[in-house]
This record gives C-alpha cells, structure tokens and sequence, in this order.
C-alpha cells in the first residue's frame, strides 16, 4: 500500500524539550517536504529536501531541524528554541520533474 | 516576496447552491496552479492542477477552476454543491524561479461549510 506515513497522529510534549516528527514514505518520489499549518494561515514551508543528504530552509525554518538519510524519511525536530510550536504539521513528497505534491495524514503537537 | 491570496475565509452555503472561491497570486513568470481540498480529519487532496493548455481545468467531484494570466487569478468552481463538500480548500501556486525548483506557495484556506 504506497503512500506517506505520519507518527504519531498526536503528540504532546513539555515546554523546553525537543521532539522529533516522523515522515516516512514508499511512493520512490525524490523530494520531501515538511510544512506547518495554523488556522487562518495556511500551509507555510519549514524545510525541504530534493535529494537524499541534502535539504533547503523553507520560509520558516527557525526552531526546526531536519535531516535525510534515507530516501524514505524525512524526519522534522521541533527544537525549543521555537517560540510557538503547537501546530498541525504535514510533510508532503513530489517526484522528480512533477511539481504536484501529495501529503501525509499529518501530527498535530501540543506543547503544554 | 511572492504570495497567494485567498479572499474569502469562510463561506457559507446551502446544498445546491453554486460556488466560487477567489485566489489571486503575485508573480509574474511561469507557475503551476493547484487547488488542494481537506475535508475533515482528511489528508490533503489534490482537486485540480493547471500546469498549461486550456485555462478552464476539470478535477474531481464536478469541481473546476479558470486561469485568467491578466488577472492573476486561478478562481475554483462548482455549480451546485453538497454537504459532502464542506471542506477546508487552498489555493496554492508553484513558481519557477532561476533554480527550477519551484517551491509550493499556499494561500490562506477557505472553510466551505454547506447547509443540509
């Protein structure tokens, strides 16, 4: 069954600790890409990555960390240098020279 | 900086009744138009791409959206719609800078919400 797994659905965290989202994807599509969705403001773009060890800052990459290791994952660490990290957060995939992207079913984190 | 702008930010409708939601982008060069559906407790879903070609673009469940360059302007349509539509809808756009990668740039998001 292809498609894009997010974990966990729910996530609630301490103020002041790290937290690692996971995005793992069997589609074979070369770029991942994670973004943040607050209401009122749509989706905006935390970081993303078009090849395996290599990632781009996205318009709002401060507090977030990443990395790509594998094809097949992408994982995000919200860092507690974010001011405001509760948020829906969604990592989306792209294939090579196909600009549609397709996303996953998304963590909503809750820092308390 | 380039951006999408989504005019309304919550309609109401009831069943039957047509609908058209604004989007509105500024850039002045190539781009590919989206407009993505989240129902709820959903993914994201794709509900129709321009990319080129005819300007008036078909997607699914009877939806459909006009590309007007002059305008700027990727308007969604559907002439009658149904409860089962209440939906959050983005507009997105996908502009081609000097790299080519072209980053996905989203609009706001309406709330559709349709009255039985």
């Amino acid at each position: 069954d292809g498609g894009i797994t997010q974990s966990p659905k729910y996530l609630f965290r301490k103020e002041g600790q790290n937290v690692t989202l996971s995005c793992e994807q069997n589609l074979n599509h070369d770029a991942m890409y994670w973004y943040r969705q607050d209401p009122g403001q749509g989706l905006r773009l935390i970081y993303y990555s078009q090849i395996v060890n290599d990632f781009q800052k996205g318009d709002i990459a401060e507090g977030y960390s990443v990395s790509r290791e594998k094809k097949e994952s992408f994982p995000l660490t919200v860092t507690s240098a974010q001011k405001n990290p509760t948020a829906f957060y969604l990592c989306a995939t792209s294939a090579r020279g196909d600009h549609e992207q397709f996303f996953g079913p998304g963590t909503r984190l809750t820092v308390l | 900086a380039q951006s999408v702008s989504q005019h309304n930010h919550h309609v109401i409708l009831s069943e039957a009744a047509s609908l058209e939601l604004g989007c509105n982008y500024s850039y002045g060069g190539t781009v590919n138009l989206f407009w993505y559906v989240q129902y709820p407790g959903q993914h994201l879903q794709l509900l129709l791409k321009y990319f080129s070609g005819d300007p008036l673009v078909k997607g699914i469940k009877g939806f459909e959206a006009e590309f007007i360059k002059s305008k700027f302007s990727f308007n969604l349509r559907k002439p009658s719609v149904q409860w089962s539509d209440t939906a959050e809808y983005f507009c997105a756009v996908n502009a081609f800078f000097s790299s080519n990668t072209g980053k996905l740039i989203f609009g706001q998001g309406t709330t559709l919400q349709v009255k039985p």
